[in-house]
């Protein structure tokens, strides 16, 4: 199993532009995450998805869209890029299930943005 | 103020110390507590979490928890070179009333280095 994997690893764009960054995971899990990790912020949760279909904003949405294309695969949109988007962004996945108290996240290896 | 602190380090300590981490947070609804170890260039990956207050051990690495003090604890005995990386903690209230839609909230991470 790959587990969770991210395209691209590395992206520069210039202020304006737009890109999608893709996420996908092997695990049949029901509940997708995206996160930004900025220097003395911490994770920041972006949007997420608890099953397909749904999604749901989190705690900094703004600039951002999303799409829960199917199960696997979740995809984060960034229609007009700006520098304050700069971050590395991690999807993450996990398993909720009836009757269990705790479930894991997942997270895939990171896509690291620049935005001149 | 920050729901979660912790102290963002560096902390550099030599290889067989025990190495203590802490976080601090300020709602007290929180009740499972996670940490979860990032390598440079990759995705956190979880180590060990508690539920409510009470130690945690697994091999080398054990979880404290003190709710009165809102106050949680990673310690990391007998420490190795391969244990440098960033810690973060990481809270939330519940799995089961937020089934799968659980917000973890991430404190900002100790970069930890183990000198050979």
């Amino acid at each position: 199993n790959a587990g969770v994997t991210q395209t691209p690893k590395f992206q520069v764009l210039k202020t304006g532009q737009s890109m999608t960054l893709q996420c996908a995971q092997d695990m049949n899990h029901n509940s997708m995450y995206w996160y930004r990790q900025d220097p003395g912020m911490g994770l920041r949760l972006i949007y997420y998805s608890a099953s397909e279909g749904t999604t749901d904003k989190g705690e900094v949405p703004n600039g951002y869209n999303v799409s829960r294309l199917n199960k696997r695969e979740f995809s984060l949109r960034l229609e007009s890029a700006a520098p304050s988007q700069t971050s590395v962004y991690f999807c993450a996945s996990s398993d909720p299930r009836a009757g269990r108290t705790f479930y894991e996240q997942y997270f895939g290896p990171g896509t690291r943005l620049t935005v001149t | 103020q920050k729901e979660v602190e912790q102290d963002p380090g560096p902390l550099s300590v030599p290889e067989g110390a025990i190495v203590s981490l802490n976080c601090t947070y300020s709602n007290s609804a929180f009740q499972y507590f996670m940490w979860y170890r990032q390598y440079s260039r990759k995705g956190p990956e979880l180590l060990m979490y508690t539920y409510s207050s009470g130690n945690k051990e697994d091999g080398r690495f054990t979880a404290q928890v003190d709710k009165s003090s809102k106050y949680i604890s990673l310690f990391i005995r007998d420490s190795q070179p391969s244990d440098s990386a960033t810690y973060l903690c990481a809270m939330t209230q519940s799995f089961i009333s937020n089934f799968g839609n659980e917000k973890l909230t991430f404190g900002t991470g100790t970069r930890l280095t183990i000198i050979p």
